[in-house]
Protein backbone atom coordinates (compact mmCIF):
# COMPACT_ATOMS: atom_id res chain seq x y z
CA UNK A 1 0.00 0.00 0.00
CA UNK A 2 0.96 3.43 -0.68
CA UNK A 3 1.95 5.48 2.19
CA UNK A 4 2.53 9.42 2.51
CA UNK A 5 3.54 9.96 6.15
CA UNK A 6 3.18 13.29 7.98
CA UNK A 7 6.00 13.95 10.40
CA UNK A 8 3.45 15.59 13.47
CA UNK A 9 0.10 14.91 13.84
CA UNK A 10 0.00 17.90 15.66
CA UNK A 11 2.25 21.41 16.68
CA UNK A 12 2.16 24.38 18.53
CA UNK A 13 4.07 27.23 17.76
CA UNK A 14 4.51 31.06 18.66
CA UNK A 15 4.19 33.79 15.87
CA UNK A 16 7.44 34.60 14.33
CA UNK A 17 8.95 30.83 14.95
CA UNK A 18 10.04 28.74 12.09
CA UNK A 19 8.03 25.90 11.37
CA UNK A 20 9.03 22.78 9.25
CA UNK A 21 6.59 20.15 8.04
CA UNK A 22 8.17 16.98 6.51
CA UNK A 23 6.30 14.63 4.22
CA UNK A 24 7.61 11.03 3.01
CA UNK A 25 6.29 8.82 0.43
CA UNK A 26 7.47 5.24 -0.68
CA UNK A 27 5.95 5.05 -3.82
CA UNK A 28 8.50 6.61 -6.35
CA UNK A 29 5.75 9.05 -7.00
CA UNK A 30 6.46 11.91 -9.18
CA UNK A 31 4.72 14.40 -7.75
CA UNK A 32 3.86 15.43 -4.17
CA UNK A 33 1.74 18.60 -2.85
CA UNK A 34 1.26 20.52 -0.03
CA UNK A 35 -2.74 22.05 0.57
CA UNK A 36 -4.46 23.79 3.05
CA UNK A 37 -7.59 22.58 5.08
CA UNK A 38 -9.93 24.89 6.32
CA UNK A 39 -13.37 24.89 7.39
CA UNK A 40 -15.48 26.31 4.41
CA UNK A 41 -12.93 26.50 1.87
CA UNK A 42 -11.84 23.20 1.37
CA UNK A 43 -8.09 22.22 -0.01
CA UNK A 44 -6.11 25.27 -0.73
CA UNK A 45 -3.19 24.23 -2.79
CA UNK A 46 -0.14 25.96 -1.01
CA UNK A 47 2.91 24.43 -3.35
CA UNK A 48 3.59 20.95 -5.50
CA UNK A 49 6.76 19.72 -6.73
CA UNK A 50 6.76 17.18 -9.83
CA UNK A 51 10.67 16.26 -9.47
CA UNK A 52 13.66 16.77 -7.19
CA UNK A 53 14.47 20.80 -6.42
CA UNK A 54 11.56 21.69 -8.68
CA UNK A 55 8.66 23.43 -7.41
CA UNK A 56 5.79 25.52 -8.56
CA UNK A 57 3.31 28.03 -6.17
CA UNK A 58 0.24 26.69 -5.38
CA UNK A 59 -2.94 29.45 -4.88
CA UNK A 60 -2.02 30.80 -1.78
CA UNK A 61 1.71 30.55 -1.38
CA UNK A 62 2.03 33.54 0.67
CA UNK A 63 3.79 32.92 3.99
CA UNK A 64 5.38 29.24 2.86
CA UNK A 65 8.16 28.14 1.30
CA UNK A 66 9.18 24.22 0.34
CA UNK A 67 12.21 21.75 -0.50
CA UNK A 68 12.68 18.67 -2.36
CA UNK A 69 16.21 17.56 -1.90
CA UNK A 70 15.21 14.05 -2.42
CA UNK A 71 12.20 12.38 -4.44
CA UNK A 72 10.26 10.69 -1.73
CA UNK A 73 10.58 13.62 0.77
CA UNK A 74 9.06 17.55 0.65
CA UNK A 75 9.08 19.43 3.28
CA UNK A 76 6.66 22.89 3.61
CA UNK A 77 8.26 25.91 5.68
CA UNK A 78 6.80 28.56 7.55
CA UNK A 79 9.65 30.78 7.85
CA UNK A 80 7.62 33.20 10.49
CA UNK A 81 4.61 31.81 11.70
CA UNK A 82 1.62 33.41 11.96
CA UNK A 83 -1.64 33.20 13.88
CA UNK A 84 -3.30 33.00 10.15
CA UNK A 85 -1.61 30.09 9.01
CA UNK A 86 -3.26 28.22 12.22
CA UNK A 87 -4.92 24.98 10.04
CA UNK A 88 -4.48 21.65 8.65
CA UNK A 89 -1.92 20.74 6.66
CA UNK A 90 -2.17 18.24 4.05
CA UNK A 91 0.52 16.41 2.34
CA UNK A 92 -0.12 14.31 -1.26
CA UNK A 93 1.78 12.69 -3.67
CA UNK A 94 0.88 11.03 -7.01
CA UNK A 95 2.23 9.76 -10.18
CA UNK A 96 2.39 11.82 -13.52
CA UNK A 97 2.06 9.19 -16.22
CA UNK A 98 0.40 5.40 -15.99
CA UNK A 99 -2.87 3.68 -14.84
CA UNK A 100 -3.24 5.14 -11.89
CA UNK A 101 -2.92 8.86 -12.84
CA UNK A 102 -4.85 11.38 -11.19
CA UNK A 103 -5.28 9.42 -8.01
CA UNK A 104 -3.87 11.51 -4.96
CA UNK A 105 -2.62 10.08 -1.69
CA UNK A 106 -2.94 11.83 1.15
CA UNK A 107 -1.14 11.66 4.72
CA UNK A 108 -3.04 12.06 7.91
CA UNK A 109 -2.53 15.63 7.99
CA UNK A 110 -0.71 18.18 10.34
CA UNK A 111 -2.54 20.26 12.62
CA UNK A 112 -0.94 23.64 12.97
CA UNK A 113 -1.73 26.38 16.24
CA UNK A 114 -0.31 29.46 16.18
CA UNK A 115 -0.57 31.12 19.59
CA UNK B 1 -10.52 29.70 -14.26
CA UNK B 2 -11.20 25.93 -13.18
CA UNK B 3 -13.04 25.27 -10.44
CA UNK B 4 -15.59 22.72 -8.50
CA UNK B 5 -18.43 23.95 -6.76
CA UNK B 6 -20.42 21.15 -4.27
CA UNK B 7 -24.09 21.78 -2.38
CA UNK B 8 -22.81 23.37 1.22
CA UNK B 9 -23.86 20.79 4.04
CA UNK B 10 -23.75 19.65 6.99
CA UNK B 11 -26.25 16.67 5.30
CA UNK B 12 -27.96 14.87 8.28
CA UNK B 13 -29.68 11.52 6.70
CA UNK B 14 -31.15 8.47 8.62
CA UNK B 15 -29.62 5.17 8.04
CA UNK B 16 -30.99 3.51 4.68
CA UNK B 17 -31.91 6.77 3.47
CA UNK B 18 -30.53 7.56 -0.24
CA UNK B 19 -27.70 10.00 -0.72
CA UNK B 20 -27.28 13.16 -3.43
CA UNK B 21 -24.41 15.73 -3.07
CA UNK B 22 -24.09 18.17 -6.14
CA UNK B 23 -21.41 18.95 -7.43
CA UNK B 24 -20.77 20.90 -10.40
CA UNK B 25 -17.72 22.21 -12.08
CA UNK B 26 -16.34 24.90 -14.29
CA UNK B 27 -12.99 23.59 -16.43
CA UNK B 28 -11.94 24.89 -20.00
CA UNK B 29 -10.18 21.48 -20.99
CA UNK B 30 -11.61 17.92 -20.63
CA UNK B 31 -10.65 16.94 -17.05
CA UNK B 32 -11.01 14.08 -15.25
CA UNK B 33 -13.08 14.17 -11.96
CA UNK B 34 -12.93 12.54 -8.39
CA UNK B 35 -14.52 12.24 -5.44
CA UNK B 36 -12.43 12.09 -2.10
CA UNK B 37 -14.10 10.87 1.09
CA UNK B 38 -12.40 12.05 4.78
CA UNK B 39 -12.98 9.56 8.03
CA UNK B 40 -13.40 11.47 10.77
CA UNK B 41 -9.34 11.92 11.95
CA UNK B 42 -8.16 10.41 8.50
CA UNK B 43 -6.91 12.16 5.14
CA UNK B 44 -8.49 11.90 2.00
CA UNK B 45 -8.85 8.92 0.03
CA UNK B 46 -10.25 8.37 -3.37
CA UNK B 47 -13.48 6.92 -3.40
CA UNK B 48 -14.05 7.22 -7.07
CA UNK B 49 -13.33 8.55 -10.19
CA UNK B 50 -14.46 9.16 -13.95
CA UNK B 51 -11.63 9.79 -16.28
CA UNK B 52 -14.01 11.34 -19.81
CA UNK B 53 -17.80 12.24 -20.78
CA UNK B 54 -20.78 8.98 -19.34
CA UNK B 55 -18.10 7.54 -17.39
CA UNK B 56 -19.65 6.01 -14.16
CA UNK B 57 -17.43 5.74 -11.12
CA UNK B 58 -18.51 3.67 -8.65
CA UNK B 59 -16.83 2.52 -5.17
CA UNK B 60 -18.75 1.05 -1.77
CA UNK B 61 -22.07 1.14 -3.20
CA UNK B 62 -21.03 4.83 -4.22
CA UNK B 63 -21.68 6.22 -7.59
CA UNK B 64 -21.15 8.95 -9.73
CA UNK B 65 -21.31 9.91 -13.70
CA UNK B 66 -19.25 12.72 -15.43
CA UNK B 67 -22.40 14.65 -17.30
CA UNK B 68 -20.68 17.20 -19.81
CA UNK B 69 -23.57 18.42 -20.45
CA UNK B 70 -24.19 19.62 -17.39
CA UNK B 71 -21.22 19.94 -15.97
CA UNK B 72 -21.82 18.26 -13.27
CA UNK B 73 -20.77 14.83 -11.06
CA UNK B 74 -23.11 14.37 -8.49
CA UNK B 75 -22.39 11.66 -6.18
CA UNK B 76 -25.28 8.96 -5.41
CA UNK B 77 -25.50 6.23 -3.15
CA UNK B 78 -28.62 4.00 -2.35
CA UNK B 79 -28.84 3.20 1.28
CA UNK B 80 -27.03 5.16 3.39
CA UNK B 81 -24.80 3.63 6.61
CA UNK B 82 -23.84 5.41 9.80
CA UNK B 83 -20.11 4.38 8.44
CA UNK B 84 -20.49 6.71 5.50
CA UNK B 85 -20.54 9.81 7.81
CA UNK B 86 -17.72 11.31 6.64
CA UNK B 87 -16.65 15.09 4.44
CA UNK B 88 -16.73 14.42 0.89
CA UNK B 89 -14.70 16.22 -1.60
CA UNK B 90 -15.43 16.77 -5.08
CA UNK B 91 -12.41 17.65 -7.40
CA UNK B 92 -11.21 17.69 -10.93
CA UNK B 93 -7.83 17.14 -12.17
CA UNK B 94 -6.53 19.33 -15.20
CA UNK B 95 -3.19 18.95 -17.51
CA UNK B 96 -1.89 16.00 -15.24
CA UNK B 97 -1.43 17.58 -12.10
CA UNK B 98 -3.58 20.65 -11.35
CA UNK B 99 -6.19 19.81 -8.73
CA UNK B 100 -8.77 21.29 -7.86
CA UNK B 101 -11.44 20.96 -4.61
CA UNK B 102 -14.24 21.85 -3.89
CA UNK B 103 -15.31 22.81 -0.57
CA UNK B 104 -16.20 19.80 1.15
CA UNK B 105 -19.56 18.40 2.40
CA UNK B 106 -19.57 16.57 5.62
CA UNK B 107 -22.29 13.68 6.28
CA UNK B 108 -23.95 12.76 9.19
CA UNK B 109 -25.88 9.36 9.25
CA UNK B 110 -28.07 8.72 12.12
CA UNK B 111 -28.94 5.29 13.04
Amino acid sequence: DVKVTQSSRYLVKRTGEKVFLECVQDMDHENMFWYRQDPGLGLRLIYFSYDVKMKEKGDIPEGYSVSREKKERFSLILESASTNQTSMYLCASSFIWGANTGELFFGEGSRLTVL
Amino acid sequence: GDSVTQMEGPVTLSEEAFLTINCTYTATGYPSLFWYVQYPGEGLQLLLKATKADDKGSNKGFEATYRKETTSFHLEKGSVQVSDSAVYFCALLYNFNKFYFGSGTKLNVKP
